[in-house]
């Protein structure tokens, strides 16, 4: 079965730093691959997806960008954070039909 | 449009009550329905599925049948504990390249001892 790695887990920045979240992935080829922000007391936005190397498809327009450098390595950046860019970043991947997610990593833009 | 629509929360119960959260969706074609569960701090767990109408997913005693005549997916269990206490979210997936999982809102379950 597969396993998400996420990293870091919980960072602090203040605005206008750039960021770099890092997904991988492990026990499967070829997925698509999701990051999604939930933001506090609100729900699940979906923000980029990518079936293939390369290949990334934005759901929201926003001053965060995604890379897929490899089939299992999914990035997610930004140039210089705002302070609506705090939130809990999930990445994910699906390998068939379902979609199986990472632990989550807590960003705190001050 | 897709979308998923669940029972706003939160919603408190005594331990060994039973437990009902109301998830109903709209979707064109035929789309696979979910049952994840977040419990606090941590990321999103896979609680059940069904693929197809009629279909009943079940997993931990929590249980949901995918019912296309009411558009509907509802979570029960017959007996809650305090471990069951966590952020509920239902969502659908109509499953072509790169498409992703619509989400609900979340309902959030406490249960007292």
């Amino acid at each position: 079965s597969q396993t998400i790695h996420q990293w870091p887990a919980t960072l602090v920045q203040p605005v206008g730093s750039p960021l770099s979240l890092e997904c991988t992935v492990e026990g499967t080829s070829n997925p698509n691959l999701y990051w999604y922000r939930q933001a506090a007391g609100r729900g699940l936005q979906l923000l980029f997806y990518s079936v293939g190397i390369g290949q990334i498809s934005s759901e929201v327009p926003q001053n965060l960008s995604a890379s897929r450098p490899q089939d299992r390595q999914f990035i997610l950046s930004s140039k210089k954070l705002l302070l609506s860019d705090s939130g809990f970043y999930l990445c994910a991947c699906s390998p068939g039909n379902t979609i199986y997610f990472g632990e989550g990593s807590w960003l705190t833009v001050v | 449009g897709n979308s998923v629509t669940q029972m706003e929360g939160p919603v408190t119960l005594s331990e060994e009550a039973f437990l009902t959260i109301n998830c109903t969706y709209t979707a064109t074609g035929y789309p696979s329905l979910f049952w994840y569960v977040q419990y606090p701090g941590e990321g999103l767990q896979l609680l059940l599925k069904a693929t197809k109408a009629d279909d009943k997913g079940s997993n931990k005693g929590f249980e949901a049948t995918y019912r296309k005549e009411t558009t509907s997916f509802h979570l029960e269990k017959g007996s809650v504990q305090v471990s069951d206490s966590a952020v509920y979210f239902c969502a659908l997936s109509v499953w072509q390249a790169g498409t992703a999982l619509i989400f609900g809102k979340g309902t959030t379950l406490s249960v007292s001892s």
